[in-house]
């Protein structure tokens, strides 16, 4: 058990839907991170907190955002969701320094059909 | 631009062979992190390895760091059943490189049979 809670594990919807996928890190760790995985793109780096404000972007598209609450939670927002979406979206967490380990959740798989 | 490439990409293999993975990339990395994903579970870290040449071993595997920190690469004695799943690795481009974020490779998914 890494200790990154992700929920909910399961999610089909339509596209042009909006959907909410949360994280709860570590317990102490302060940076989440969120990629997403498909069979031909790999683990892709979306975007990264670090407590509570925005550290890094990668490849995420316009119509996802992030955010990070006090609590250290983070959730990510995917709107107007198109077929290309579906894929496995993983938070990950760490303590936040540049060599620290990652933590992943088990992930969210997202279906839009 | 994938900058870190693995290979082979697929590897199906019978249990008590040795195999190697490969993790290569035209970038310099700070250090190189090997992770295992299992069905349904997210990535696990296996090993960092940081100093150039440097080998660390974990039972079974053994990872290795180029000389000049550009690749990486994974050998696995005597496989097991219990092996299989996919091996990433990830690259960090250091306190330097402008981002924390790692930069992974698309992975090397390992079937040993029974």
């Amino acid at each position: 058990d890494s200790g990154v809670t992700q929920t909910p594990k399961h999610l089909i919807t339509a596209t042009g839907q909006r959907v909410t996928l949360r994280c709860s890190p570590r317990s102490g760790d302060l940076s989440v991170y969120w990629y997403q995985q498909s069979l031909d793109q790999g683990l892709q780096f979306l975007i990264q907190y670090y407590n509570g404000e925005e550290r890094a972007k990668g490849n995420i598209l316009e119509r996802f955002s992030a955010q990070q609450f006090p609590d250290l939670h983070s959730e990510l927002n995917l709107s107007s969701l198109e077929l290309g979406d579906s894929a496995l979206y993983f938070c990950a967490s760490s303590v936040g320094g540049w060599n620290s380990p990652l933590h992943f959740g088990n992930g969210t798989r997202l279906t839009v059909t | 631009t994938q900058l870190l490439e693995q290979s082979p990409q697929f590897l199906s293999i019978q249990e008590g062979e040795n195999l190697t993975v490969y993790c290569n990339s035209s970038s310099v990395f700070s250090s190189l992190q090997w992770y295992r994903q299992e069905p349904g579970e997210g990535p696990v870290l296996l090993v960092t390895v940081v100093t150039g040449g440097e080998v660390k071993k974990l039972k079974r595997l053994t990872f290795q760091f180029g000389d000049a920190r550009k690749d990486s690469s994974l050998h696995i004695t005597a496989a097991q059943p219990g092996d299989t799943g996919l091996y990433l690795c990830a690259g960090a481009r250091g306190p330097g490189g402008g981002s924390e974020k790692l930069v992974f490779g698309k992975g090397m998914k390992l079937t040993v049979n029974p």
